[in-house]
């Protein structure tokens, strides 16, 4: 069966520092990946997708950048926080290509904090 | 633009039915999305509609017009764990989800 792991769960940082959050799909080859943020209260904002190694479409302009350097891993990355960037961050697959049917599973969530 | 409504909350009374409703204009379609979201956790998927009438799982149904742009989730015999968000998305035409904002259920006992 298909699992996604994502870490860290929580984290808290301090304006200007970097960030660096990753996701790993196991039991599934050439998964769609997506990042999602969350705001408090708020709907989800896709942050980026990737349909295969190193194809990644933004979605949102942000001090924000996606990476895809394996088939079943996903990173976030900023190299300087700001504060508006709290938020509860969701890594989320598909099966590989565009079909109606297939379902976004997400994993856990990291939220972050950024003082 | 696409835009997806849903109400922002709900109260209901633990072992009643509620019903939560989706309205949605986006560019095309391919189907329609409820998730259940509790406090503190990732979305969980409930159901799948892609053409018109009403798909029952358990307790959980979810309803679609296409020709209206809406949608339902019906749940009955509700449960206090039953208290969450449930989010309502829809597939366009270039296959991205677009989202609502999420309705916020409350279960009284």
């Amino acid at each position: 069966s298909q699992t996604i792991h994502q870490w860290p769960a929580t984290l808290v940082q301090p304006v200007g520092s970097p960030l660096s959050l990753e996701c790993t799909v196991e039991g599934t080859s050439n998964p769609n990946l997506y990042w999602y943020r969350q705001a408090a209260g708020r709907g989800l904002q896709l942050l980026f997708y990737s349909v295969g190694i190193g194809q990644i479409s933004s979605e949102v302009p942000q001090n924000l950048s996606a990476s895809r350097p394996q088939d079943r891993q996903f990173i976030l990355s900023s190299k300087k926080l700001l504060l508006s960037d709290s938020g509860f961050y969701l890594c989320a697959w598909t099966g590989p290509g565009l079909s109606g049917a297939n379902v976004l599973t997400f994993g856990a969530g990291s939220r972050l904090t950024v003082l | 633009g696409q835009n997806i409504d849903q109400p922002t909350e709900m109260t209901a009374t633990e072992g009643a039915i509620v019903q939560i409703n989706c309205t949605y204009q986006t560019s095309g379609f391919n189907g329609l999305f409820w998730y259940q979201q509790h406090a503190g956790e990732a979305p969980t998927f409930l159901s799948y509609n892609v053409l018109d009438g009403l798909e029952e799982k358990g307790r959980f149904s979810s309803f679609l017009s296409r020709s209206k742009g809406y949608s339902y989730l019906l749940l009955k015999e509700l449960q206090m764990k039953d208290s969450a968000s449930y989010l309502c998305a829809v597939m366009d035409s270039n296959y991205q989800l677009i989202w609502g904002a999420g309705t916020k259920l409350i279960i009284k006992p």
